[in-house]
């Protein structure tokens, strides 16, 4: 089974500084996909930004962008130019290739001050 | 983009009786959904895999007779809570594989027992 861990259970960020995220994970596969999920206070589940694991070259989607490194198992989300609309509950996801199932870490609750 | 439309976003049913959750897709065919129950401030845990025209399948230490999956068509199905307790009181949550690996969840379902 694979294992998704979050450390941070809660950041706090400036509006329009950056914050980082952070997210390990626990496998013996090497083909697999790492996503980054916000769920913000409607509770709906959004999609950030997805990582397939063959691809050296970094994601990124306009504010969001991810350090994947995999020998380390590390897969760090970071938030530039912070906006009030990003405060949320971040979940980072695991998923080996051809299961369709994700595997999700704890959470951590992102907060953006005015 | 695909949308997931889940009914209803809030129920509060009596102890001892069934309730009904529906997972639709509108603009694609989901042959596969994902049911998930989160408790307050914290993750998605992955309760069983819904597959179109066959039986689900259920993650370890959930009661497939208690939740009942029906995945009866392309675009529909259905987590029925059977003889609802207060300790199944959660948030519900689904999702839809759209292909290449991408998933889209359903708003959710706050279930109150009393």
């Amino acid at each position: 089974a694979q294992t998704v861990t979050q450390s941070q259970p809660e950041m706090s960020v400036q509006e329009a500084e950056t914050v980082t995220l952070s997210c390990t994970y626990d496998t013996s596969e090497n083909n697999y996909y790492l996503f980054w999920y916000k769920q913000p206070p409607s509770r709906q589940m959004i999609l950030v930004i997805r990582q397939e694991a063959y691809k050296q070259q970094n994601a990124t989607e306009n504010r969001f962008s991810v350090n994947f490194q995999k020998a380390a198992k590390s897969f760090s989300l970071k938030i530039s130019d912070s906006q009030l609309g990003d405060t949320a509950m971040y979940f980072c996801a695991f998923m080996k290739q051809n299961d369709y199932k994700l595997s999700f870490g704890a959470g951590t609750t992102v907060t953006v001050r005015a | 983009g695909a949308v997931v439309s889940q009914h209803p976003s809030r129920v509060i049913c009596k102890s001892g009786t069934s309730v009904k959750i529906e997972c639709r897709s509108l603009d694609f065919q989901a042959t596969t959904m994902f049911w998930y129950r989160q408790f307050p401030k914290q993750s998605l845990m992955l309760m069983a895999t819904s597959n179109e025209g066959s039986k689900a399948t259920y993650e370890q230490g959930v009661e497939k007779d208690k939740f009942l999956i029906n995945h009866a068509s392309l675009t529909l199905s259905t987590l029925t809570v059977t003889s609802a307790h207060p300790e199944d009181s959660s948030f519900y949550i689904c999702s839809a594989e759209q292909g290449n690996y991408g998933y889209t969840f359903g708003s959710g379902t706050r279930l109150t027992v009393v």
